[in-house]
């Protein structure tokens, strides 16, 4: 069975700090792709970065880089220089290529920026 | 582009009432999915189109049914609602089923039944 396991509850960082959401996930596929996701108060579910498994380079979406070890099965975010706009719910999610390929979510982090 | 809209945003029913939430998006994209999210469980995916014309079930679609209207539309049913369908209800798509393509997200549907 593929899992996703976000052991992070909750998380809370000061403005203009670097936080790291952590994330692990169990499967026996050789490629796959991984997916954070951010959700605000407002609810509105939000990409903030993904990553292919056959890629050993970590994605990097500006404030946003991920630390993909692909043996470990170990994906964390990273945010840099928080904002006070970064607090939210974070979901790692899971999608590989078989036959009940499907979207898998972690259960969440919910991050909290200090001002 | 309004994206993904889902309506209502609100809804309260009472055991054994039907409703049917209504989700449209703009972007020409093939795949549309319905998921609930519950406290301490993330999403879970109900159902899904991977194309116009085709539904199949996901991981929890016991005590609901879909129609994917057309390209644009995917409606999930309740026929009898019980409360431990009380969740918040959160429509995507994706211009593919299940790859790489980013999923857009609806701004969700808080459902309470009583």
């Amino acid at each position: 069975a593929q899992t996703v396991t976000q052991s992070q509850p909750e998380m809370s960082v000061q403005e203009a700090e670097t936080v790291t959401l952590s994330c692990t996930y169990d499967t026996s596929e050789s490629n796959y792709y991984l997916f954070w996701y951010k959700q605000p108060p407002s609810r509105q579910m939000i990409l903030v970065i993904r990553q292919e498994a056959y890629k050993q380079q970590n994605a990097t979406e500006n404030r946003f880089s991920v630390n993909f070890q692909k043996a470990a099965k170990s994906f964390s975010l990273k945010i840099s220089d928080s904002q006070l706009g970064d607090t939210a719910m974070y979901f790692c999610a899971f999608i590989y290529g078989g036959a009940t390929n499907k979207l898998i979510f972690g259960t969440g982090t919910l991050l909290a920026v200090q001002p | 582009n309004a994206g993904v809209t889902q309506t209502p945003k609100f809804q309260v029913l009472k055991t054994g009432q039907s409703m049917t939430l209504q989700c449209a998006q703009d972007m020409n994209h093939n795949s549309m999915y319905w998921y609930r999210q519950d406290p301490g469980m993330g999403l879970r995916l109900i159902y899904y189109s991977a194309s116009e014309g085709t539904t199949d079930k996901g991981e929890v679609p016991n005590g609901y049914n879909v129609s994917r209207l057309n390209k644009r539309e995917f409606s999930l049913r309740l026929e009898s609602a019980a409360p431990s369908q009380t969740s918040v209800y959160f429509c995507a798509s994706s211009e593919r089923p299940f790859s790489y393509n980013e999923q857009f997200f609806g701004p969700g549907t808080r459902l309470t039944v009583l």
